[in-house]
């Protein structure tokens, strides 16, 4: 069973400071990363993607992928009260399964 | 569409009857999935489209859940005999090719009384 892993939180941060979301997987063979974001009572939105280890940013976030852990994780610079929602990690598995697997998600509070 | 469109947005239903839920994805997107998501738990994969065939149903609960896409755009989810524990929201999501993101619909809320 391919499973992903986070911790369900909530996780507080006050705003300005630096949000660290975190994501394990099982399976070493795998191939795409996904960060989504889901307000409450919304649906996914997604927000960042990563394919190769090391770290990707895009404005306030930066995912951070490494295989031979089987972690990646999503740093929220700057923290905002808007930033405070649920976040999703998602995995695309290789050898031939193309469905995309979700934790149950990490809630974020960011208190002003 | 600029999105992927889902409808009903809402449905109420009786436990034992048929339901069909109906996602439009974004056009172009050859690649099409059908989510699951009780509260508080992350989207719970049901099954994924490449074109018109189901080329992975492997998290359909049992065989009273059915999905087509007869023509490689438009995908219907068929819930037949309902129960109350199939009150979710189920997600679509459908995304350009297998390698790439996937983008969600705003989903159908389910509930079975």
């Amino acid at each position: 069973q391919k499973e992903v892993e986070q911790n369900s939180g909530p996780l507080s941060v006050p705003e300005g400071a630096i949000a660290s979301l975190n994501c394990t997987y099982s399976d070493r063979v795998s191939q795409s990363f996904f960060w989504y974001r889901q307000y409450s009572g919304k649906s996914p939105e997604l927000i960042m993607s990563i394919y190769s280890n090391g770290d990707k940013e895009d404005g306030r976030f930066t995912a951070q992928l490494n295989k031979a852990s089987q972690y990646v994780s999503l740093l929220i610079r700057d923290s905002q009260p808007s930033d405070s929602a649920t976040y999703l990690c998602a995995v695309r598995w290789n050898g031939g399964y193309q469905k995309v697997t979700f934790g149950t998600g990490t809630k974020l509070q960011v208190i002003p | 569409g600029a999105g992927v469109s889902q409808t009903p947005s809402n449905k109420v239903t009786e436990k034992g009857k048929y339901v069909e839920l109906r996602c439009d994805p974004i056009s172009g997107h050859t690649a099409l999935y059908w989510y699951r998501q009780s509260l508080g738990q992350g989207p719970e994969f049901l099954i994924y489209f490449q074109g018109t065939g189901a080329a992975d149903d492997s998290g359909l609960p049992n065989d009273r859940f059915f999905a087509v896409r007869p023509e490689g755009s438009v995908s219907t989810l068929k819930i037949q005999r309902t129960e109350r524990g199939d009150s979710a929201v189920y997600l679509c999501a459908s995304s350009l090719n297998t390698n790439t993101e996937a983008f969600f619909g705003q989903g159908t809320r389910l509930t079975v009384v």
